[in-house]
């Protein structure tokens, strides 16, 4: 059973502030790593897919970055806004299954 | 709008009832994928299709069931409902049989299911 883990659960920042968050995997027989942002009373949509060891990919003020060897991903957040409150979800593809993580829930206070 | 659309988006029932839920996928795409999302859970992987085969399946109950038909839509049907599967169902689409590979899966709105 394939098991992918996001810390933390929860964050409350204020406007401004930078953030990040973890998501860990196992790292063998690694495909491929998605990064998902999840607002309420929407659906989920792609930010990143990531593939490679090392890859590093960014949108805006958002980033991240990928570790297979160790089995981990950052999320960064640069500045953050009221409007990145959001689940920010990790989700590992492996043999036809892309598996989430139960998302960080991220909340920035203006 | 990510271009998948299911239907209906609300559904209630009464337990033991069965119920079928649709998907249609980004035009384009072949693989579909479920996910079901329980209160305070996660997404929890259904199954998988590409192009009318099952390829994949996650933690499906055996009263769930689901095809993807030649037009490439797809319909999960869940009977003997019970309380617990009270839930959001996602469906999720993308471009190639790798699904996952190198593209994103884009999801629909989702249908809420009640069961009473």
């Amino acid at each position: 059973i394939l098991n992918v883990e996001q810390s933390p659960q929860s964050l409350h920042v204020q406007e401004g502030d930078s953030t990040n968050f973890t998501c860990s995997f196992p790292s063998s027989n690694f495909y491929a790593l998605h990064w998902y942002r999840w607002e309420t009373a929407k659906s989920p949509e792609a930010l990143f897919v990531m593939t490679l060891n090392g890859d590093e990919k960014k949108k805006g003020r958002i980033s991240a970055t990928l570790n297979t060897k160790e089995g981990y991903s950052y999320l960064y957040i640069k500045g953050s806004q009221p409007e990145d409150s959001a689940t920010y979800l990790c989700a590992l593809y492996n043999t036809d299954k892309l598996i989430f993580g139960t998302g960080t829930r991220l909340q920035v206070f203006p | 709008d990510s271009g998948v659309t299911q239907t209906p988006k609300h559904l209630i029932t009464a337990t033991g009832q069965r119920v079928t839920l649709r998907c249609s996928p980004r035009s384009g795409d072949l693989s579909v994928y479920w996910y079901q999302q329980s209160l305070d859970q996660g997404l929890q992987f259904l199954i998988q299709y590409y192009n009318g085969e099952e390829r994949a399946k996650g933690n499906i109950l055996e009263r769930f069931s689901a095809q993807q038909f030649p037009d490439l839509h797809s319909e999960l049907n869940l009977s003997s409902l019970e309380l617990g599967d009270s839930a959001l169902y996602f469906c999720a689409s993308s471009v190639d049989y790798r699904g996952g590979m190198n593209t994103e899966a884009f999801f629909g709105q989702g249908t809420r299911l009640t069961v009473v």
